[in-house]
């Protein structure tokens, strides 16, 4: 089955630059979407269709592309965007999947 | 107000039936994808499978297929996630999301999302 893979964990101080990757086979051929999950929460949308960003979310929130890896960028870290960060894409079958998640930790 | 709004907490033992519900208001609810999210305890999330309520199309994720049913009625605005034979390994929040998506041949992201319900199998 088709996979996309985070990075478990990534920590980052105040006001430092947070990157997070999902690497998967089909992203060159599939939009990549990433959530923020702060604990007892519902997820929430950040970025779509790989750098899009829905209205209300910071400009410190950027997404990337690069062949089959995709970047979250958190630019000017806060302690508020402590969370867990998930990418989904699509495979080749039409169904969604989601990476792992990746822990961000505000020092 | 755009919302989706979950059924409550459920706790069940394993063999029994069940059946979730996710309210949709504030949109036309047959004009968007309606998703299903798993996520169990201290885990990520797991994507499950996605209806169209305007004509009921669905598409499950292999690792859930034939394992729960994914429906919708679209006269009072709400989709469902039923299971006919819960296991222990059900134990789960499960989230129901709309996608973005306006065009019915293609999914896009989860933009809203309900508050979760959360479902305890155990005996």
């Amino acid at each position: 089955s088709y996979e996309l893979t985070q990075p478990p964990s990534v920590s980052v101080s105040p006001g430092q630059t947070a990157r997070i990757t999902c690497s998967g086979d089909a992203l060159p051929k599939q939009y990549a979407y990433w959530y923020q999950q702060k604990p007892g929460q519902a997820p929430v949308l950040v970025i779509y269709k790989d750098s899009e960003r829905p209205s209300g979310i910071p400009e410190r929130f950027s997404g990337s592309s690069s062949g089959t890896t995709v970047t979250l960028t958190i630019s000017g870290v806060q302690a508020e965007d402590e969370a867990d960060y998930y990418c989904q894409s699509a495979d080749s079958s039409g169904t969604y999947v989601f990476g792992g998640g990746t822990k961000l930790t505000v020092l | 107000e755009v919302q989706l709004v979950q059924s409550g907490a459920e706790v069940k033992k394993p063999g029994e039936s069940l059946k979730i519900s996710c309210k949709g208001s504030g949109y036309s609810f047959t004009s968007y994808w309606i998703g299903w999210v798993r996520q169990m305890p201290g885990k990520g999330l797991e994507w499950m499978g996605i209806i169209y309520p305007g004509d009921s199309d669905t598409r499950y994720s292999p690792s859930f297929q034939g394992q729960v049913t994914i429906s919708a009625d679209k006269s009072i605005s709400t989709a469902y996630l039923q299971w006919s034979s819960l296991k222990a390994s059900d134990t789960a929040m499960y989230y129901c999301a709309r996608d973005q998506s306006l065009v019915p041949a293609a999914l896009d992201a989860f933009d809203i999302w309900g508050q979760g319900t959360m479902v305890t199998v155990s005996s």
